[in-house]
């Protein structure tokens, strides 16, 4: 069975940092791209980064780009989002997710951010 | 980057009516398409892909069409479980945004 366990989310106030993580198992981990996706309180879902499985290429939404770091362990299991210079339009619940082909087939339960003063 | 556009935002339905929700692609995104099914508190929950694929275990009430610009979700007899906030996702290429959402209500 295919599991995504997020965590370190939190409080922290806007210029501040934060790094996320996400468990998985019951899959080929290093096999798979994998992506962090968001959605603000009330909002939709907003894609932010991904990883690819076998290239190492990794992409960044707009908003994102310069600030975030996404980053894998391979032999872990885990996958990570490096997050500097928060700012209050950061603030959402961050969902990892599984990518076969662009298609986001599984998620954690998402790990909310909040920025704040 | 192309944008996706649902229609409508917020559909209000009962049990047993046939509902369609429309997506629409700033260019012609061919059938990469996907569509969700989100519920308050949870995850997104994959439905659909290549625009008319369903998952397994999605229940053969759901379908889904379209190629090109133009797609629909169809929910032949909604059930009570079906009412929920529904995505699409082009996949055409990086990055692969969202469509704003489909809150399906209750009338």
């Amino acid at each position: 069975e295919v599991q995504l366990l997020e965590s370190g989310g939190g409080l922290v106030q806007p210029g501040g940092s934060l790094r996320l993580s996400c468990a998985a198992s019951g899959f080929t981990f290093s096999s798979y791209a994998m992506n962090w996706v968001r959605q603000a309180p009330g909002k939709g879902l907003e894609w932010v980064s991904a990883f690819s499985g076998n290239s190492g290429r990794t992409y960044y939404a707009d908003s994102v780009r310069g600030r975030f770091t996404i980053s894998r362990d391979n032999s872990k299991n885990m996958l990570y989002l490096q997050m500097n210079s928060l700012r209050t339009d950061d603030t959402a619940v961050y969902y990892c997710a599984t990518d076969q082909l662009g298609v986001f087939d599984y998620w954690g339960q998402g790990t909310l951010v909040t920025v704040s003063s | 980057d192309i944008q996706m556009t649902q229609s409508p935002s917020t559909l209000s339905a009962s049990v047993g009516d046939r509902v369609t929700i429309s997506c629409r692609a700033s260019q012609s995104i061919s059938a990469w398409l996907a569509w969700y099914q989100q519920k308050p508190g949870k995850a997104p929950k994959l439905l659909i892909n290549k625009a008319s694929s369903l998952q397994t275990g999605v229940p053969s009430r759901f379908s889904g069409s379209g190629s090109g610009t133009e797609f629909t979700l169809t929910i032949s007899s909604l059930q009570p479980d079906d009412f929920a906030t529904y995505y699409c996702q082009h996949y055409y290429s990086y990055p692969g945004s969202f469509g704003q959402g489909t809150k399906l209500e209750i009338k």
